[in-house]
């Protein structure tokens, strides 16, 4: 079954500090994507970054990388450089073709950054 | 350009009557999705749509769920004889095609409040 997990209901760092909202995903599928979301309090979803499973390097979008594993199914994102407008919710999601092309999201993480 | 939008962005009703939420996707996207997302969860995937067609409706709850892209671009879902476990937030996405790999941009949603 396809599944997405986020083990951390809430974080918090400090402004200008690097933090990582972990994520594993479960899918028998070889080819599939990972997503990185994010919902600020306002509700609308902003996409952040993406990773193909035959990527070979971890993406990376300005202050946004992702700490692929693909033995250890993970998917980890990476903030450096916190900012106060980085509070927020993040979402990981998965989508791949035998699932339905349907995409499957983690329960988020709530991230808070403090001044 | 434009994002994807959606209208209501707010709808109030009551138990048992009839509503429909209304999407429109960034121009010349292919493929449009909706989730439902209820207070403290993820998005849950509800129907895929590739042109005209739904692709995958394996999400929808239940047959009083039904959703419609008659001419490839806009979207309605239709919910009839509401129940107060409809009301959540209603997200439309939509991609430029429907490959695992392509990336859904969100719009603001449509929060549905049922009496």
């Amino acid at each position: 079954a396809q599944k997405i997990t986020q083990t951390q209901p809430g974080m918090f760092v400090q402004e200008k500090e690097a933090v990582t909202l972990d994520c594993t995903y479960d899918t028998s599928d070889q080819s599939y994507g990972l997503f990185w979301y994010k919902q600020p309090s306002s509700g609308e979803m902003i996409f952040l970054i993406y990773q193909g499973s035959y990527d070979e390097q971890n993406a990376t979008e300005g202050r946004y990388s992702l700490n692929f594993q693909k033995a250890r199914k993970s998917a980890n994102l990476v903030i450096s450089a916190s900012q106060l407008g980085d509070s927020a919710m993040y979402f990981c999601a998965m989508r791949s073709g035998t699932g339905g092309f349907k995409t499957i999201f983690g329960a988020g993480t709530r991230l808070f950054v403090k001044a | 350009g434009a994002g994807v939008s959606q209208t209501p962005s707010n709808k109030v009703t009551e138990k048992g009557k009839y509503v429909e939420l209304r999407c429109d996707p960034i121009s010349g996207h292919t493929a449009l999705y909706w989730y439902r997302q209820s207070l403290g969860q993820g998005p849950e995937f509800l129907i895929y749509f590739q042109g005209t067609g739904a692709a995958d409706d394996s999400g929808l709850p239940n047959d009083r769920f039904f959703a419609v892209r008659p001419e490839g671009s806009v979207s309605t879902l239709k919910i009839q004889r509401t129940e107060r476990g409809d009301s959540a937030v209603y997200l439309c996405a939509s991609s430029y095609g429907g490959s695992s790999t392509d990336t859904q941009y969100f719009g603001p949603g449509t929060r549905l409040t049922v009496l």
